[in-house]
């Protein structure tokens, strides 16, 4: 597509209940980040992905929160008994290929809201 | 310890005024990479401007600018002739070990809020 992708751009869960939040990049990027960005604050490094391996997930909170990219393109981001701390617009990220000096293009967003 | 600074949480500017957000950060990797984002409140982050360590001059795109100066490791950004759709979030942000394999991720600062007066 044209951009990133991001679904669904709303979710509300309550306490305990699992979520998959979907991240479609742009095609052909090799590169997939996720962000966590609390509200008030600037975007926080969640996990990398160079096609379909998982590079980097030192930002990972908790053994709660789990990504995958199976195929090398679209990705899921998925939240385990979610927790009040987890509310925050989850963001996704691509960029082409491996250079440092690539940018990235974000998503809009995923928020989450958890009761 | 902090690796980007923005100190001005909230910045107010006249239409057609020029603005300058202020960014440091905090690197012993020669080779880096710093880049502003806007975020409108729609939440889209929007790529600005570029600058490289290695890069002799400032980076421009429009009316953006970047005032990069090494030595006090400032990555300032100057917004000319402001307009109403300007008014956003601004965030600086960090990439070191540019251009070696491998991406390192960004790391990005709180932010500045950005309001243009008409």
């Amino acid at each position: 597509g044209a951009g990133v992708s991001q679904s669904p751009r709303y979710k509300v869960a309550k306490r305990g209940q699992d979520v998959a939040l979907r991240c479609d990049p742009i095609s052909g990027h090799v590169s997939l980040f996720w962000y966590q960005q609390a509200l008030g604050q600037g975007p926080e490094f969640l996990t990398y992905f160079q096609n379909e391996a998982q590079l980097d997930k030192s930002g990972l909170p908790s053994d709660r929160f789990f990504a995958e990219r199976p195929e090398g393109s679209v990705s899921t981001l998925k939240i385990q008994r979610t927790q009040q701390e987890d509310s925050a617009v989850y963001l996704c990220a691509s960029s082409l290929d491996r250079s440092g000096a690539n940018v990235l293009t974000f998503g809009a967003g995923s928020r989450l809201t958890v009761l | 310890a902090q690796k980007i600074t923005q100190t001005q949480p909230g910045m107010f500017v006249q239409e057609k005024e020029a603005v300058t957000l202020d960014c440091t950060y905090d690197t012993s990797d020669p080779s880096y990479g710093l880049f502003w984002y806007k975020q409108p409140s729609s939440g889209e982050m929007i790529f600005l401007i570029y600058q490289g360590s290695y890069d002799q001059q400032n980076a421009t795109e429009g009316r953006y600018s970047l005032n990069f100066q090494k030595a006090r490791k400032s990555a300032n950004l100057v917004i000319s002739a402001s307009q109403l759709g300007d008014s956003a979030m601004y965030f600086c942000a960090m990439r070191e070990g540019v251009g070696f394999a491998g991406n390192t991720p960004l790391v990005f600062g709180k932010g500045t809020r950005l309001s243009v007066i008409a």
